[in-house]
């Protein structure tokens, strides 16, 4: 099946602190995305990656979409209090399944 | 700017009745998903639909899962025979491409 390993699952960082998680899977995938999910929300897309190698910034946040088109990574830098949340990537080809999230802790 | 919005936001209904989860996609929007999160746990597939029939659906989407366009801008999850086990929050989304999808705020279904 199309699993995502995603880890860590969870983070406590400092603020300031920059932050890297990443993504694995035994399948490929056409696009990987990064989302976040604030509690009692839907989550909310930060990254759309298309292309095999390619790396792709917003704001403070940098993901690349591995060269297999198996992995992909999401580093967020210079970390603020509200940057906490959950983060799932996930990968679509036809149906988009997540990863099972990294939750972030930012303290003060 | 444009989203997915979906109704209610909160559902309560006893086991064994049937309830009907209302989203509406963004207007240009081709392709339509469901998910389920269970309270605490990851983000599940559920079903995505594309051109008025189911394009995917997982091992979760059982005989029980029903989906429907019944207009234009209406898309509609029913789970005909409610159990405890599906309670969870219930998110639409919604994609032009095939590529990234927007959520909506999600539906919180409690089976008591």
């Amino acid at each position: 099946g199309q699993q995502l390993n995603q880890s860590p699952q969870s983070m406590f960082i400092q603020e300031g602190e920059d932050v890297s998680m990443n993504c694995t899977s035994s399948s490929i995938f056409n696009t990987w995305l990064w989302y976040k999910q604030d509690p009692g929300e839907g989550p909310v897309l930060l990254i759309a990656l298309y292309k095999a190698g390619e790396l792709t910034s917003n704001g403070r946040l940098t993901a690349q979409f591995g060269i297999t088109r198996k992995d992909s990574f999401l580093n967020i830098s210079a970390s603020i209090p509200s940057d906490v949340g959950i983060y799932f990537c996930a990968g679509n080809n036809n149906d988009m399944r997540f990863g099972a999230g990294t939750r972030l802790t930012v303290k003060p | 700017e444009p989203e997915v919005t979906q109704t209610p936001s909160h559902q309560v209904t006893q086991m064994g009745q049937e309830v009907i989860l209302r989203c509406v996609p963004i207007s240009n929007h081709l392709y339509f998903y469901w998910y389920r999160q269970i309270l605490g746990q990851k983000v599940e597939f559920l079903v995505s639909f594309y051109n008025n029939e189911i394009s995917e659906k997982s091992e979760i989407f059982d005989d029980q899962f029903s989906v429907e366009r019944p207009d234009g801008s209406n898309f509609t999850l029913k789970i005909r025979s409610t159990k405890l086990e599906d309670s969870a929050m219930y998110f639409c989304a919604s994609s032009q491409f095939r590529t990234e999808a927007f959520f909506g705020q999600g539906t919180r279904l409690t089976v008591v």
